[in-house]
């Protein structure tokens, strides 16, 4: 079976420090790859979203970035972390000829 | 207006209820609905898949499609503490790769 995992669980990082989430995918291969942002009341918004390696598309402009150096692996990141980008992180994966989406557990980002 | 619209509640009801979660949506090119549960600090866990509109159910879960009204609905049966959550609906235009259209989450609680 296929199974998602996401870490950390949760992180508090100063204002400028960098950052790396990293999501990996067990069990299915070429995988649709995406990060989320999560903020209460305001739903699911969609960050960066992958249909192969080194194919990533962003969706909003921000301060983050995303790589897929591997097949099942996908890492967010950031150079300087602002108060703005503070929240909850979720990874999800599709398969390459489904539409739902899994979600891994969540990281959930304080920047102080 | 939104694409998908969800009323956030908080819904509250006593145990052993019916209970009737929905979302309205504005784009007549969706096919695929889904709804998700999502536990405090938790990622989203998917619960029901359809296509298209009509019925399915999967034990006290039963997700309805209306096409015409733009309206879907998810009903649990014999509701319990353990369905306190937030229920978020979810759809797409095709299968294979598609960003997924959220609503903002209904919040569930179930009173012992």
């Amino acid at each position: 079976s296929q199974t998602i995992h996401q870490w950390p669980a949760t992180l508090v990082q100063p204002v400028g420090s960098p950052l790396s989430l990293e999501c990996t995918v067990e069990g299915t291969s070429n995988p649709n790859l995406y990060w989320y942002r999560q903020a209460a009341g305001r739903g699911l918004q969609l960050l960066f979203y992958s249909i192969g390696i080194d194919q990533i598309s962003s969706e909003v402009p921000q301060n983050l970035s995303a790589s897929r150096p591997q097949d099942r692996q996908f890492i967010l990141s950031s150079k300087k972390l602002l108060l703005s980008d503070s929240g909850f992180y979720l990874c999800a994966w599709s398969g390459a000829e489904r539409t739902e989406a899994f979600f891994g557990q969540g990281t959930r980002l304080t920047v102080v | 207006q939104k694409e998908v619209e969800q009323d956030p509640g908080p819904l509250s009801v006593p145990e052993g209820a019916i209970v009737s979660l929905n979302c309205t949506y504005s784009n007549s090119a969706f096919q695929y609905f889904m709804w998700y549960r999502q536990y405090s600090r938790k990622g989203p866990e998917l619960l029901m898949y359809t296509y298209s509109s009509g019925n399915k159910e999967d034990g006290r879960f039963t997700a309805q499609v209306d096409k015409s009204s733009k309206y879907i609905s998810l009903f649990i049966r014999d509701s319990q503490p353990s369905d306190s959550a937030t229920y978020l609906c979810a759809m797409s235009w095709n299968t294979g790769f598609q960003k997924l259209v959220f609503g903002t989450g209904t919040r569930l609680l179930v009173s012992p």
